[in-house]
């Protein structure tokens, strides 16, 4: 059974600085990685989908890495500011038939003026 | 264009009455999911829809639960008789399949989600 795990459960750290959130998987056999920030309250919003070919994606200040082989991937953000504070969530869709994504459970992050 | 919606955005009931949980995916999109997010439980899906059929109806946790969709386009999750461990809040996501060949394939976009108390 496909386990998502993500670490660390929080993290707070100062305006400016790059961060590393971390995502690993226990079944490598996926579709594709998806990464999700959700704003308390708030539904979630698509950041960046790396396909199962893939090894990154990119967007603005995200970027995002896949090691399908170890079942990791990383989320760096870059200079990092007060309104990237929200939970960021993994998630896997699996190689069988479903559909469906498989989520960790989110990574809270604070990031202080 | 518009994105998910979901109404209501929230939903007070009483403990064994039914409630009905709206959903309207993106224009065009031809596959539908409903997930449901509870406290201690993180993200749990519940089905999913291709066009008006439910392939994949895994993650309902029990015969309370029921979903369809018609056209192709609105769904609607029904709970009945509602117990106090259904409090979650319940998103609904759609995906497109026509972007088939774009690095964005498979995307699933969420909607605000229903909030959801039983009391």
């Amino acid at each position: 059974k496909q386990e998502v795990t993500q670490i660390p459960a929080a993290l707070s750290v100062p305006e400016g600085e790059n961060l590393v959130l971390n995502c690993s998987f226990t079944d490598s056999a996926i579709y594709n990685l998806q990464w999700f920030r959700q704003d308390p309250g708030k539904g979630l919003t698509s950041l960046l989908l790396i396909q199962s070919s893939q090894r990154e994606q990119t967007s603005g200040r995200l970027n995002a890495s896949l090691d399908k082989s170890s079942g990791r991937s990383t989320l760096y953000i870059a200079a990092s500011q007060p309104g990237d504070s929200a939970t960021y969530l993994c998630a896997v869709r699996e190689m069988d038939s479903s559909y469906k994504l498989i989520f960790g459970s989110g990574t809270r992050l604070l990031v202080r003026p | 264009g518009a994105g998910v919606s979901q109404s209501p955005s929230n939903k007070v009931t009483e403990k064994g009455k039914d409630v009905e949980l709206r959903c309207d995916p993106i224009s065009g999109h031809t596959a539908l999911y409903w997930y449901r997010q509870s406290l201690g439980q993180g993200l749990e899906f519940l089905i999913y829809f291709q066009g008006n059929s439910a392939p994949d109806k895994s993650g309902l946790p029990s015969d309370r639960f029921s979903a369809e969709r018609t056209g192709g386009s609105v769904s609607t999750l029904t709970i009945q008789r509602t117990q106090q461990e259904d409090s979650a809040v319940y998103l609904c996501a759609s995906s497109s399949r026509i972007d088939r060949g774009s690095p964005t394939k498979g995307t699933q976009y969420f909607g605000p989600g229903t909030r959801l108390l039983v009391l």
